[in-house]
């Protein structure tokens, strides 16, 4: 069945460290590849997201490439904040079916001043 | 625009009792999804409906959960009898209609089995 690995956590960096949390999937078809952001105390919200091969989603200074090559969609970031301290999920919306959305285990950042 | 709504947002129960979660999509929201997030996992889908009807539910565990989604609009989730292994927290998602990307999901409901 299609799935998502992630890199082990925890991640743990100073403010304005360069961020990189890898993330590879295994999935029939084309799927959609996404990052979802978990802020402490709050819901899942979508951060980023690509559609189709050597696409790249960007936001918040956050972006991922979805390379179908290596079967991967790695996060990065160039200056990392305080703010930006989270559980930072990789998914995949599969393609055909009930599209529905699978999740990796989680990654958690925590940014030190 | 108001979010997804979930109540309640704590609940701890023993083994073997009953519990319910309810979901309040957001406005015009067709599809809707309930999520189990286990401590230290990614959520895994529990049951997706579109409008009134279910699309898919191919992870629910019949035996002892069950959902509904009357009118099309609120849900509601039941375990019945609870295990121990049910603890996680229970995440409600909507999205404007099935194949959509985006997801908006509410807070959760966190379930303690004791």
């Amino acid at each position: 069945g299609n799935s998502v690995t992630q890199m082990e956590g925890p991640v743990t960096l100073s403010e304005e460290a360069f961020l990189t949390i890898n993330c590879t999937y295994t999935a029939t078809g084309y799927p959609s590849l996404f990052w979802y952001v978990q802020y402490p105390g709050e819901g899942l919200q979508l951060l980023l997201k690509a559609t189709k091969a050597d696409d790249k989603g960007s936001n918040k200074g956050f972006e991922a490439t979805y390379r179908k090559e290596t079967t991967s969609f790695h996060l990065e970031k160039g200056s990392v904040q305080v703010s930006d301290s989270a559980v930072y999920f990789c998914a995949l919306r599969e393609w055909g079916g009930s599209e529905k959305l699978v999740f990796g285990k989680g990654t958690k950042l925590t940014v030190n001043p | 625009e108001a979010g997804v709504a979930q109540s309640p947002r704590y609940k701890i129960i023993e083994k073997r009792q009953s519990v319910a979660f309810w979901c309040n999509p957001i406005s015009g929201h067709a599809t809707l999804y309930w999520y189990q997030q286990i401590l230290g996992q990614g959520p895994k889908l529990l049951i997706q409906f579109q409008n009134n009807g279910v699309v898919d539910d191919s992870q629910l565990p019949k035996d002892r959960f069950s959902a509904e989604r009357l009118k099309g609009v609120d849900s509601t989730l039941k375990i019945q009898p609870a295990k121990l292994e049910d603890s996680a927290v229970y995440l409600c998602a909507s999205s404007p209609e099935a194949g959509t990307d985006t997801q908006y999901f509410g807070p959760g409901t966190r379930l303690t089995v004791l």
